[in-house]
């Protein structure tokens, strides 16, 4: 079965400050990955995902993850931040393709920034 | 994109009662279903896979006489929370998958 761990569970930046939250999954077979944000008070919202091809991906809002087979990492990236990024950061790992594969979740970033 | 619309939005029940939370995948059809608990600042917990036309798949831990799930077609699941205690008070989401997940806006279940 699959897992995945997200290693930062809060992070304070101030406006324009880079961003990096660390993702690692755990599986031997194919894998789609995505990153979720849940700003607050509202439900999940995708970022952006990996199935195949280009392992760096864009997302909205300015993110971008790039997926590192070698390492089984996914890590988020934004290179200036602002206040409205302040939600929690999800990442998740889906095992193969099928719609019948259930998608794990990484226990949360909780991302603040100062104004 | 695909859209999943989970309702009740929000409910508050009395200790003993049971809740019925729908799915729905309103442009699609859906074989398996998924549903999800997250409890505060935390993140999502799957409780179990619901199977269009068969049993429902539960997860380590989770009773399945008090989440009864049904998935009686291919557009709607429901998941039934049994004889609701306090401890049961959490957020539930459902979500669908076409090749990526797409999930309802959830259910805050309150019980008192």
């Amino acid at each position: 079965a699959q897992s995945v761990s997200q290693h930062n569970h809060h992070v304070i930046l101030s406006e324009a400050a880079s961003l990096e939250l660390g993702c690692n999954y755990s599986y031997g077979g194919t894998v789609n990955l995505f990153w979720y944000v849940q700003y607050p008070g509202q439900h999940l919202q995708l970022l952006l995902k990996y199935f195949s091809g280009d392992p760096l991906v864009k997302g909205i809002k300015g993110f971008e993850a790039e997926f590192i087979k070698s390492k089984f990492s996914f890590n988020l990236r934004k290179p200036s931040v602002q206040w409205s990024d302040t939600a929690e950061y999800f990442c998740a790992v889906k095992a193969g393709y099928s719609s019948a594969s259930k998608i794990i979740f990484g226990s949360g970033t909780r991302l603040s920034i100062r104004p | 994109g695909a859209v999943v619309s989970q309702h009740p939005s929000r409910v508050i029940c009395k200790s003993g009662t049971s809740v019925k939370i729908e799915c729905r995948s309103l442009d699609f059809q859906a074989t398996t279903m998924f549903w999800y608990r997250q409890f505060p600042k935390k993140s999502l917990m799957l409780m179990a896979t619901s199977n269009e036309g068969s049993k429902a798949t539960y997860e380590q831990g989770v009773e399945k006489d008090k989440f009864l799930i049904n998935h009686a077609s291919l557009t709607l699941s429901t998941l039934t929370v049994t004889s609701a205690h306090p401890e049961d008070s959490s957020f539930y989401i459902c979500s669908a998958h076409t090749t990526e997940a797409f999930f309802g806006q959830g259910t805050r279940l309150t019980v008192v």
